[in-house]
């Protein structure tokens, strides 16, 4: 595709439900990064993933959240149990190579009620 | 742990008048940095990278500095307009296969 894809675009879910969202890179980038941003805060580092290396998993906050990503295609990023303080947008973003320049997405927009 | 820091957090200018955004990192050894703007409740659009081994990066009106050993980029964006209102972002990367780490942003108003 032209650009970073993500979806839905908004989710508003209940506490306590599970959530996916769903981050399409752009053709042939092989890194993918998940970023938090909070209303009126910064970007808040998520995960992760170079091609097949291990993914730096160390912004997750918890054990409710998990990403899986096959090869240097679509990546899902999970939360379960969602709680009120989930309630962000999650950016996704993707480079062609490791060193390259970051295209993000538009965002899913979560709301927790 | 690197640290990012935008300073000022906001800025009004009146239109035509050149802007200039300030980035600090507290670890020098970076590997690239690169600048975004981000339009209120949208995603980021990237505006300049530049590697650890360049001085400079330019795109039309854009205008990029970076000073690894006093840990300083500069945004500069001449003959401002009102559609540059924004915010503005840099993000350093540590080495070639580190996450992205964020400044807190630059909220940019180019007033008329």
């Amino acid at each position: 595709g032209a650009g970073v894809s993500q979806s839905p675009s908004n989710k508003v879910t209940e506490k306590g439900k599970d959530v996916e969202l769903r981050c399409d890179p752009i053709s042939g980038h092989t890194a993918l990064y998940w970023y938090r941003q909070r209303l009126g805060q910064g970007l808040e580092f998520l995960i992760y993933f170079q091609g097949n290396s291990a993914p730096d998993k160390s912004g997750l906050p918890s054990d409710r959240f998990s990403a899986e990503r096959t090869g240097e295609s679509v990546s899902t990023l999970t939360i379960q149990r969602t709680q009120q303080e989930d309630s962000a947008v999650y950016l996704c973003a993707s480079s062609s190579t490791q060193a390259t320049e970051a295209f993000f997405g538009q965002g899913t927009r979560l709301t927790v009620v | 742990k690197q640290e990012v820091t935008q300073i000022p957090a906001a800025l009004s200018v009146p239109e035509g008048e050149n802007l200039v955004l300030n980035c600090s990192f507290t670890d020098s050894a970076i590997y690239n940095l690169q600048w975004f703007r981000q339009d209120p409740g949208k995603g980021l659009t990237s505006l300049l990278l530049i590697q650890s081994s360049q001085r400079e990066q330019t795109s039309g009106r854009l205008n990029a500095s970076l000073d690894k050993s006093s840990g300083r980029s500069t945004l500069y964006i001449a003959a401002s307009q009102p559609g540059d209102s924004a915010t503005y972002l840099c993000a350093v990367k540590r080495a070639a296969g580190n996450k992205l780490t964020f400044g807190g942003g630059t909220r940019v108003l180019v007033k008329p």
